[in-house]
């Protein structure tokens, strides 16, 4: 069965430093890869997918990824955050079959909190 | 463009008690989905539907689950009767191609 595991509950940072969340996934096909952020109030919002392709992935609010297949894992990165990232952050991962396939296995999470 | 709206955006009622939770997707989104996050657990999958056909509901826990999706529009998830275990927040989501688009959730509290 698939599975995400995010080690860590909760993390705290100093604004403008580095971030790595860690995600580890068991699937037993091609994972697809997601990251979700949900800020207080709001609804999961999209960060980064993984299809295919380069396994450094780029996304919004100056987010990356790393698939590493090796290691199972899809770490999430920021090299230097801001008070507005404070959330909590999900990782997902999911059968896709083409088209709009969403059944997503998620993670239970990783609170960030930013000290100013 | 609307996102993903659902109602109520809290709810508590008590045990034995019905609750009905309304998502109105995104206009033109063919695929809707039903998520559940109980406190300190997983967010886990409940069902898919594509228009108003019921695509996959192997994540619904029991059959006091009633979700529909009249007309291929808003979809509703009826819990009846609500049990304390029931308690968490009920996502919504919805795509029409590469990403899924989600609502904010309903918290749900049966005490």
């Amino acid at each position: 069965a698939q599975s995400v595991t995010q080690p860590d509950i909760h993390i705290t940072v100093s604004e403008g430093a580095s971030l790595e969340l860690r995600c580890n996934y068991s699937y037993g096909a091609t994972p697809y890869l997601f990251w979700y952020v949900q800020s207080p109030g709001q609804g999961l919002q999209l960060l980064l997918k993984y299809f295919s392709g380069d396994t450094l992935v780029q996304g919004i609010k100056g987010f990356e990824a790393e698939f590493k297949r090796s290691q199972s894992s899809f770490n999430l990165r920021k090299p230097s955050v801001h008070w507005s990232d404070a959330a909590e952050y999900f990782c997902a991962v999911g059968p896709w079959s083409g088209g709009s396939n969403y059944k997503l296995t998620f993670g239970k999470g990783t609170l960030l909190t930013v000290n100013p | 463009e609307a996102g993903v709206t659902q109602f109520p955006s809290h709810s508590v009622i008590e045990k034995g008690q019905t609750v009905t939770l309304r998502c109105d997707p995104i206009s033109g989104h063919d695929n809707l989905y039903w998520y559940r996050r109980v406190m300190g657990k997983e967010i886990k999958f409940l069902l898919h539907f594509v228009k108003e056909s019921k695509q996959d509901e192997s994540g619904m826990p029991n059959n006091r689950f009633l979700a529909e999706r009249t007309g291929g529009t808003y979809s509703t998830l009826k819990v009846q009767p609500a049990e304390l275990e029931d308690s968490g927040v009920y996502f919504c989501a919805s795509s029409q191609s590469t990403t899924a688009f989600f609502g904010q959730g309903t918290r749900l509290t049966v005490v």
